[in-house]
C-alpha cells in the first residue's frame, strides 16, 4: 500500500512571503498525484492534479506543483501568498491507471498566514 | 456539472443511539464512493469504498457500516453509536483514472 507523507504539521508564513508545502509519497510506481485545501468544517476541494505529461503542474489561486519521479516528491508551491489561503492543505495519492479505486491522504499541513 | 450531497449538516446524537448519513451523487453515472472520517486534528481516514450498487469495501473494522442501495447514494450507518465515533464524515466521489471530489461533509458529535 502506499503511504504519503507531509512532514509539516504547521507552517506560519507571512503574507506575501513565498512558500512550500512538502510532500513525499512511498512507491516508484505510476502512480496520480493530488493536493486538496481545506477550509474550516468545510469539504476537501481540489487544487491540482498530476496525471502525466509535465512535470509542473499549476493549480488554481496561484498554486504548482512540481513532481519529481526520483525523489517521489510532489511538493506544494505559491510564490506570494495571501490571508485567505490560511487553510489545512492534503497531499493524496491514487494508484494510477491499474489502481484508480483507493487514495491515500497525507496527514496535512496547516497553513497559518500572517498579517 | 456533478454536484455531490451530504445530509445532514450537523447531527448531535446520544451514546448508543443509531446512526444514519446519505450523500447522493448528480451528474455522472457509476461513481465510485467513498466515506472518510476526520477525527478533531486529525487526517483523512478512509472507511468504506465501492466502486457499485452493493458493492462495499471496508477499511476499518468497526461498528459503522455503509450500503449502496442506487447506484449514486452511499449511506453510512451505525445501529449504535460511540463516543469515539464523532468526527467530521466526508462523502466523496471519483471516476476511473480521476481525482476525487468532496461532500461539504457532516459534524457528527455523540454525546
Amino acid at each position: 500500500a502506499q503511504s504519503v507523507t507531509q512532514l509539516d504539521s504547521q507552517v506560519p508564513v507571512f503574507e506575501e512571503a513565498p512558500v512550500e508545502l512538502r510532500c513525499n509519497y512511498s512507491s516508484s510506481v505510476s502512480v496520480y498525484l493530488f493536493w486538496y485545501v481545506q477550509y474550516p468544517n468545510q469539504g476537501l476541494q481540489l487544487l491540482l492534479k498530476y496525471l502525466s505529461g509535465s512535470t509542473l503542474v499549476k493549480g488554481i489561486n496561484g498554486f504548482e506543483a512540481e513532481f519529481n519521479k526520483s525523489q517521489t516528491s510532489f511538493h506544494l508551491r505559491k510564490p506570494s501568498v495571501h490571508i485567505s489561503d490560511t487553510a489545512e492543505y492534503f497531499c493524496a495519492v491514487s494508484g494510477g491507471p491499474y489502481n484508480f479505486n483507493k487514495f491515500y491522504f497525507g496527514s496535512g499541513t496547516k497553513l497559518n498566514v500572517k498579517p | 456539472s456533478q454536484t455531490i450531497h451530504q445530509w445532514p449538516a450537523t447531527l448531535v446524537q446520544p451514546v448508543g443511539s443509531p446512526l444514519s448519513l446519505e450523500c447522493t451523487v448528480e451528474g455522472t453515472s457509476n461513481p465510485n464512493l467513498y466515506w472518510y472520517r476526520q477525527a478533531a486534528g486529525r487526517g483523512l481516514q478512509l472507511l468504506f469504498y465501492s466502486v457499485g450498487i452493493g458493492q462495499i469495501s471496508s477499511e476499518v473494522p468497526q461498528n459503522l457500516s455503509a450500503s449502496r442501495p442506487q447506484d449514486r447514494q452511499f449511506i453510512l450507518s451505525s445501529k449504535k453509536l460511540l463516543l469515539s465515533d464523532s468526527g467530521f464524515y466526508l462523502c466523496a466521489w471519483s471516476v476511473l483514472g480521476g481525482e476525487q471530489y468532496f461532500g461539504p461533509g457532516t459534524r457528527l458529535t455523540v454525546t
